[in-house]
């Protein structure tokens, strides 16, 4: 069954340090996301990512964030300068279709430690 | 913006027997409520939904009920397996809306005890 994949599944990085996390959405999947759960909290919108654009960001993603999608394949979230408060999982998602609301399949997450 | 409250945090039962799991939401244009099924390591995993255009939807031990008056949507399990033990969370969004931006509920973990 096709699946949509992150890694790394876990980073330690130092605050103000940048950080890149990578995912493979389903290949033949057109609309992609980033969310996050901090620990205890709800999962949270980050970005969604459609026609190498992005189509909606919360008012968390700010400008220490960015996405890409560099080739054919992946789907990377860039974090400029790590926070402490950027401590989290982030979850990738991807869907073969947004207007009709087509389900999001989420990947396993990427832990995300900054010290 | 959307805000989805979902109640009970934790939810312990015996198998066999049902649970039940409650979400409001407040934004009355909201149309898509799924609802995930999040496993320990693993990412949520969607495993029934309903839009507001039916009031409810059943899939094998599954249902989910949707009123679109109070704004509540529940998620009905029956006969509970020891293997239905995982974090619940209910969602919704406006389908149609670029973009396709989920609001999640709190999560709900349940415990099921054979």
């Amino acid at each position: 069954e096709p699946e949509v994949t992150q890694t790394p599944s876990h980073q330690v990085t130092q605050m103000g340090q940048e950080v890149i996390l990578r995912c493979v959405p389903i290949s033949n999947h057109l609309y992609f996301y980033w969310y996050r759960q901090i620990l205890g909290q709800k999962v949270e919108f980050l970005v969604s990512f459609y026609n190498n654009e992005i189509s909606e960001k919360s008012e968390i993603f700010d400008d220490q964030f960015s996405v890409e999608r560099p080739d054919g394949s992946n789907f990377t979230l860039k974090i400029r300068s790590t926070k402490l408060e950027d401590s989290a999982m982030y979850f990738c998602a991807s869907s073969e279709r947004a207007w009709d609301t087509g389900e999001l399949f989420f990947g396993e997450g990427s832990r995300l430690t900054v010290l | 913006g959307e805000n989805v409250e979902q109640h009970p945090s934790t939810l312990s039962v015996q198998e066999g027997d049902s649970a039940v799991i409650k979400c409001t939401y407040s934004d009355s244009a909201s149309n898509y409520f799924p609802w995930y099924k999040q496993e320990l390591g693993k990412g949520p995993q969607l495993i029934i939904d309903i839009r507001s255009n039916v009031g409810e939807k059943k899939d094998q031990r599954i249902a989910v009920t949707l009123n679109k008056t109070a704004k509540h949507f529940s998620l009905h399990i029956t006969e509970t397996q020891p293997e239905d033990s995982a974090v619940y969370f209910c969602a919704a969004t406006l389908s149609g809306a670029a973009g396709n931006k989920l609001t999640f509920g709190g999560g709900t973990r349940v415990l099921v005890k054979p």
